[in-house]
């Protein structure tokens, strides 16, 4: 099973560009990256998924280096409001699923 | 708002009893999983079906089980329940053939708490 590690938590401002990274050193062949955020109190949300390389959506990029053992979630210029927690997520099916323990992320003005 | 809808939103209940959480997914998806979620597990995979057959099996517990209807809805039975089952239960849904690189849409989770 992969083994995930990220920061517990992490302090931004308003307009910064935030980069959360994930660690997953026995990440397996099959395994994809994901990663989602969560609100209190609520479900997670999905933001962005990689296998390798850069994957960009019109909220977040994701970057995987060619070892694949680790993976960094950029978020461009944060707002309050993605004050959350974000979870990096690593597996393909079944119970080799694995989550991170979150990132709490704060963002003040 | 995910699509997916959860009930109850909050159960509270007493050591030994049983419960059912309930999970509807969204129009159309055919895969649906179950999670736990506590302060000191964080977001645990218990269980995935897909259409109707169990495809999944993550650290779900003996005492607890699972189905999925005709309908595609979903149910979790959570027997002899002890305090440390206290904890967020989510449901999430995704739309093809039930691998976790589907998207997942999550519902707004069930608050368990057992006294």
């Amino acid at each position: 099973l992969a083994k995930i590690t990220q920061p517990i938590s992490m302090d931004s401002y308003e307009g910064q560009e935030v980069n959360i990274t994930c660690s997953h050193n026995n990440i397996a062949t099959n395994d994809y990256i994901t990663w989602y955020q969560q609100f209190p109190s609520q479900g997670p949300r999905f933001i962005i998924q990689g296998y390798k390389t850069k994957v960009t959506n019109e909220v977040a990029s994701l970057f995987i280096p060619a070892d694949r053992k680790s993976s960094t979630l950029s978020l461009p210029r944060v707002s309050l409001s993605d004050t959350a927690v974000y979870y990096c997520l690593v597996g393909e099916y079944g119970n080799k699923l694995v989550f991170g323990a979150g990132t709490i992320l704060r963002v003040k003005s | 708002d995910s699509g997916v809808t959860q009930t109850p939103k909050h159960l509270i209940t007493a050591t030994g009893q049983r419960v059912t959480l309930r999970c509807s997914p969204r129009s159309g998806d055919l895969s649906v999983y179950w999670y736990q979620q506590s302060l000191d597990q964080g977001l645990q995979f218990l269980i995935q079906y897909y259409n109707g057959e169990e495809r999944a099996k993550g650290n779900i517990l003996e005492r607890f089980s699972a189905q999925q209807f005709p309908d595609l809805h979903s149910e979790l039975n959570l027997s002899s329940l002890e305090l440390g089952d206290s904890a967020l239960y989510f449901c999430a849904s995704s739309a093809r053939q039930g691998s976790f690189t589907d998207t997942q849409y999550f519902g707004p989770g069930t608050r368990l708490t057992v006294l």
